[in-house]
């Protein structure tokens, strides 16, 4: 079963931050918090990870709070192609033969003009 | 940018009759993959693969279907006599090992 919670729906407008939360209370210290999103079933798409620092990329930033039990992912400038269900996995570090990911039913994300 | 490409992109075909889902996993990848995704459903993990055998498979990846490397380049899915319940869309995947998993666009399997 996935590890983490994730609100089931939001919205946000165009242009605007969409700050998605998730809670992964039980995380341990050894396991990544990643973030991937899936537009309209296409493949699962990586957007970012991290394990205990901020990180941010060109598509996304990760906040993770200090005690690691919850992280949110901010995408800045919402676009409509970002429409897409968001999804928060967490992941041991050093897993090889069984590093899979769990997908839970992740946050449906709608961006409207 | 390197990405894993997936065909069929769809398949249709009758119950009973074996399929062969193909994937072209990222060059220097070690780890491969595949999940599937029945409509409407998660995303379920289905096998892994690493040094030409199975590092690990679900419940749902029973005798009826296997994996394979037969070459450099291609990973397979077989489904050997497909059900109903077989329909979904089938993602493979690779990684370089204890990173990023990378997707493929998916092959989406109509049993009828």
């Amino acid at each position: 079963d996935a590890k983490t919670t994730q609100p089931p729906s939001m919205d946000c407008a165009e242009g605007r931050a969409a700050n998605l939360p998730c809670n992964h209370s039980t995380i341990s210290g050894n396991e990544y918090v990643y973030w991937y999103r899936q537009i309209h079933s296409q493949g699962p798409q990586y957007i970012i990870h991290g394990l205990k620092n901020n990180e941010t990329n060109e598509m996304a930033s990760l906040i993770i709070t200090e005690d690691r039990k919850s992280s949110t992912l901010i995408l800045p400038h919402a676009t409509l192609r970002d429409t897409a269900v968001y999804y928060c996995i967490v992941r041991p570090t050093q897993s090889y033969n069984t590093d899979k990911l769990i997908f839970g039913t992740g946050t449906r994300l709608q961006v409207f003009p | 940018e390197p990405e894993v490409t997936q065909t069929p992109s769809h398949q249709v075909t009758q119950m009973g009759q074996e399929v062969i889902l193909r994937c072209v996993p990222i060059s220097n990848h070690l780890y491969f993959y595949w999940y599937r995704q029945i409509l409407g459903q998660k995303v379920e993990f289905l096998v892994s693969f690493y040094n030409n055998e199975i590092s690990e498979k679900s419940e749902i990846f029973d005798d009826q279907f296997s994996v394979e490397r037969p070459d450099g380049s291609n990973f397979t899915l077989k489904i050997r006599s497909t059900k109903l319940e077989d329909s979904a869309m089938y993602f493979c995947a690779s990684s370089a090992g204890g990173n990023t998993i990378y997707f493929g666009e998916g092959s989406w399997l109509t049993v009828v």
